[in-house]
């Protein structure tokens, strides 16, 4: 069973407006949660976030987790024909063991029509 | 800038034949990783490498071997391709975690094999 499930699968928007996908997780533990875009090639690295409640922001990117309701959204306000993408979501288990395996959500296929 | 590179880009290869799939990256990272990609299953890990000669099976590891020699190379190794080996691979690095681990990985552009 899907243990990150991403939503919504895909969304079309237009151009100057805000959208929000979501990432909400079956682990209760772990070191972190990651996000990532990708493009027509390789993911990109946008935010890894560790603590519940803080807002990690990169222009008009940000993101949040909530480690209570095990979830985290990503916002993009202001959207760009460049935001068009999908968008990764990862969850990272706790240090020891296996820690390297992130394991990865379906994504979210972002278009964004001018 | 970190770079990590996949020599191959587009493979077609038969059943039965085997594919080396190579990576190699540049900042010296003691992890290393292949990912397939596949329309609707999203990224999934085949194996990870921790450092040279080490390695451990991911989530789905069945066809496939890896060989680490050297820190900056890590090859996938399908042993005889098979049709439901048509995919994107993605290889991937990081730092260890004695070395300021982000939990950040660096994506090579991905080989995109097909098997026929």
């Amino acid at each position: 069973e899907d243990k990150v499930v991403q939503s919504p699968l895909s969304l079309v928007v237009h151009e100057g407006d805000t959208v929000t996908l979501n990432c909400s997780y079956e682990v209760t533990n772990f070191r972190s949660l990651l996000w990532y875009k990708q493009e027509k090639k390789a993911p990109t690295f946008l935010f890894m976030l560790t603590s519940s409640g803080i807002e990690k922001k990169s222009g008009r990117l940000s993101s949040i987790l909530d480690k209570k309701e095990l979830f985290s959204i990503l916002n993009i306000t202001a959207t760009q024909t460049g935001d068009s993408a999908v968008y990764l979501c990862a969850v990272e288990p706790p240090s020891g063991g296996s820690n390297y395996k992130l394991t990865f959500g379906k994504g979210t296929l972002l278009t964004v029509n001018p | 800038d970190v770079k990590v590179t996949q020599s191959s880009r587009y493979l077609v290869k038969r059943t039965g034949e085997k594919v080396f799939l190579e990576c190699v990256q540049d900042m010296d990272h003691e992890n290393m990783f292949w990912y397939r990609q596949d329309p609707g299953l999203g990224l999934r890990l085949i194996y990870f490498s921790y450092d040279v000669k080490m390695k451990e099976k991911g989530d789905i590891p069945e066809g496939y071997s890896v060989s680490r020699e050297k820190k900056e190379r890590f090859s996938l190794i399908l042993e005889s391709a098979s049709t439901n080996q048509t995919s994107m691979y993605l290889c991937a690095s990081s730092l260890g975690v004695y070395r300021l681990y982000t939990g950040e990985l660096f994506f090579g552009e991905g080989s995109r094999l097909t098997v026929l």
